[in-house]
């Protein structure tokens, strides 16, 4: 299946301070989706981006897609310890529908 | 949305037995996946669950393994056979809608073999 590499593999930061992991592919992917999978839980939906260079919004969090479709970022601006949890990218292509999860980034939000 | 129900939630058994999973959906759904995700990783496809048919898997996992039933569109199973320490993982089901494309989750099923 397609492959996505996904950086970091963990982040720390400072409460307060900004926070981004990035998600490439080789091959030009149909879409790329966001999920959060907070410790012990498991992993819920965020967002969907179709379109290349496709910016979308959910307050403190930026998504973008890259003109090519082949990679995509999450932008957390401010980060609270409620943003802690491991943020995954999964991306499907060609005439696959069954998205492929990136290794994902844990983000740990020091108070 | 989608509403998933998983049991057992967790369960340590011994090397050699098997454990059947169970997801239930709270409405039909066309697309359910089972993954796997150990420990610290990413999510890994095992297989689709095909309603009414043989369940197609993913490279690295075969039927032997982990069977697969899908007698409806809202209910699921997944055996692991024949269990070893490696087979300590999380057993997530998911169902995949159709308009958005996005992947429901249940809880998860937290293995342990001794």
């Amino acid at each position: 299946g397609q492959q996505v590499m996904q950086i970091p593999q963990y982040q720390h930061v400072q409460e307060g301070e900004d926070f981004t992991t990035y998600c490439n592919s080789s091959t030009t992917l149909s879409n790329i989706q966001w999920y959060k999978q907070r410790p012990g839980g498991h992993p819920v939906f965020l967002i969907q981006l179709v379109k290349s260079g496709e910016v979308k919004k959910q307050k403190r969090l930026t998504f973008q897609f890259g003109e090519a479709k082949k990679n995509s970022s999450l932008h957390i601006t401010a980060t609270q310890t409620t943003d802690v949890g491991t943020y995954f990218c999964a991306a499907a292509s060609g005439g696959s529908y069954i998205p492929t999860f990136g290794r994902g980034t844990s983000l740990i939000v020091h108070p | 949305s989608a509403v998933i129900s998983q049991k057992p939630s967790r369960d340590i058994c011994q090397r050699g037995t098997s454990l059947t999973i169970q997801c239930q959906v709270d409405s039909q759904v066309t697309m359910m996946f089972w993954y796997r995700q150990q420990p610290g990783q990413s999510l890994t496809l095992i297989a689709t669950a095909n309603q009414g048919s043989e369940a197609t898997y993913e490279s690295g996992f075969v039927i032997d393994k982990f069977p697969i039933s899908r007698p409806n569109l809202t209910f699921s199973t997944l055996t692991v056979s024949n269990m070893s320490p490696e087979d300590s993982s999380i057993y997530l089901c998911s169902v995949l809608t159709a308009n958005t494309g996005e992947l429901f989750f249940g809880e998860g099923s937290r293995l342990t073999v001794l």
